[in-house]
């Protein structure tokens, strides 16, 4: 079968840095997407991999191992407004998307 | 303003009506869908569309109907056969077929039902 997994929850502080950790196991790869969810309104792209390594984007990265199944989302210099739900998505071979179901973090002033 | 527009943004059902969920994108994407979402729970596929008056179900289809008449819109109705229609629904679209493209979302519809 296919699965996305991510924890549930974390907790950080304003100004360090959280890493959200999600591994899958998937009916082929077409790429790793992350996207962020504020509560109640829909999920905005945040970034995507699809080969191996680090992309950068500003406060955000995300990491991808193909051969591992394993990707990270890293934010750096917290704010507040980054309290949301974090959601990984892999597309597989028939190019639609599967979800993870979200990490939720909580950021403490 | 290209975009995907969903409404009504709440909507309230009694038991056994069916009820329509509109979707329209002015962006020109191929490609629409449908996701439910629950709490706790990663978005699920209801139906799909990859081009006009074509579709097909997600894995969640039962008790839901879609139509693509028109490349720019993507209605679902949620029929009474559907035992737990309270969700918040989410419609989405991508340019390519095929392609790994981004999906864009739109802002939701929070269905309650009575």
């Amino acid at each position: 079968g296919q699965n996305i997994d991510q924890p549930t929850e974390m907790t950080a502080t304003e100004g360090a840095i959280v890493q959200i950790n999600c591994t899958y196991q998937t009916s082929g790869f077409n790429g790793l997407f992350w996207y962020q969810q504020h509560a109640g309104e829909a999920p905005t792209f945040l970034s995507y991999n699809v080969l191996d390594g680090l992309e950068e984007k500003g406060r955000f990265s995300s990491f991808l191992s193909r051969s591992k199944g394993y990707s990270y989302l890293l934010l750096k210099e917290l704010q507040m407004k980054d309290s949301a739900s974090y959601l990984c998505a892999v597309m597989d071979s028939n190019y639609q998307l599967i979800w993870g179901a979200g990490t939720k973090l909580i950021i403490k002033p | 303003d290209g975009g995907i527009t969903q409404s009504p943004k709440y909507l309230f059902r009694k038991e056994g009506q069916n009820v329509t969920l509109s979707c329209e994108q002015n962006l020109n994407h191929d490609a629409m869908y449908w996701y439910r979402q629950d709490p706790g729970q990663g978005l699920r596929l209801i139906y799909y569309s990859q081009i006009v008056n074509d579709f097909q179900k997600g894995d969640i289809a039962e008790g839901y109907s879609v139509s693509r008449e028109k490349k720019e819109s993507f209605p679902l109705t949620v029929t009474s056969a559907q035992k737990n229609p309270t969700a918040f629904y989410l419609c989405a679209s991508r340019p390519g077929q095929g392609e790994a493209d981004t999906q864009y979302f739109g802002p939701g519809t929070r269905l309650t039902v009575l």
